[in-house]
């Protein structure tokens, strides 16, 4: 089936840098994909939907120039968080759909922990 | 899109039948309904998907009634490993590029 590759899947960083987090679909073409964080203990809260070629649509209450999104082709998306704090720290998750008529059409990837120091 | 609600968690014992319900009284014409399954530090994992009445796989069940307003999954005879976070969701995609919007979802918990 359709895989989502996601990385890193653990990263620690001090406070005040910027990291970046690459969601790929392997074996399909994602013209949309989802950004989702998840705190310990809670849901997955939906941050962004990333738009292959254009600008991301960010969820309310997301700060758009904190968490930029790039999705430059059709099988990547980036995910940047800049001047990273440690309330930032959180379970990053991207998903991407597919065409599939039938079963599964939203793939998730395996998610990526930050932890700022 | 569909709000959906779940028990927060669930008990049981291995080789069980578990049932989980969830309503989405809300529910479109256009929606499906898609159960997910979450271990700690993983991204979801596909359980399951259906529209309406029964739908089968090899790892569970999903009953729809025809008002469609309600699912329940049923995961037969479960173990210990299937001890994680169950997510009902419902909406229409991928055609209408729209994502999903994840309820809290029911922490079942399976003992020995």
């Amino acid at each position: 089936g359709a895989v989502v590759s996601q990385h890193p899947s653990r990263v620690i960083c001090k406070s005040g840098t910027s990291v970046k987090i690459e969601c790929r679909s392997l074996d399909f073409q994602a013209t949309t994909m989802f950004w989702y964080r998840q705190f310990p203990k809670q849901s997955l809260m939906l941050m962004a939907t990333s738009n292959e070629g254009s600008k991301a649509t960010y969820e309310q209450g997301v700060e758009k120039d904190k968490f930029l999104i790039n999705h430059a082709s059709l099988t990547l998306s980036t995910l940047t968080v800049t001047s990273a704090h440690p309330e930032d720290s959180s379970f990053y998750i991207c998903s991407a759909p597919t065409q599939q008529v039938f079963g599964e059409k939203l793939f998730f990837g395996s998610g990526t922990q930050l932890s700022v120091l | 899109l569909a709000k959906t609600t779940q028990p927060i968690s669930m008990d049981s014992y291995e080789g069980q039948e578990v049932n989980i319900t969830c309503s989405h009284n809300n529910i479109a014409t256009n929606d499906y309904i898609t159960w997910y399954q979450q271990f700690p530090s993983q991204g979801p994992r596909f359980i399951i998907q259906g529209y309406k009445t029964k739908v089968t796989n090899e790892v569970a069940s999903l009953f729809i009634p025809a008002d469609r307003k309600s699912s329940t999954l049923s995961l037969p005879r479960v173990s210990l490993s299937d001890t994680a976070v169950y997510y009902c969701l419902v909406g229409d995609i991928p055609q209408a590029g729209t994502a999903l919007i994840f309820g809290k979802g029911t922490t079942l918990s399976v003992s020995s």
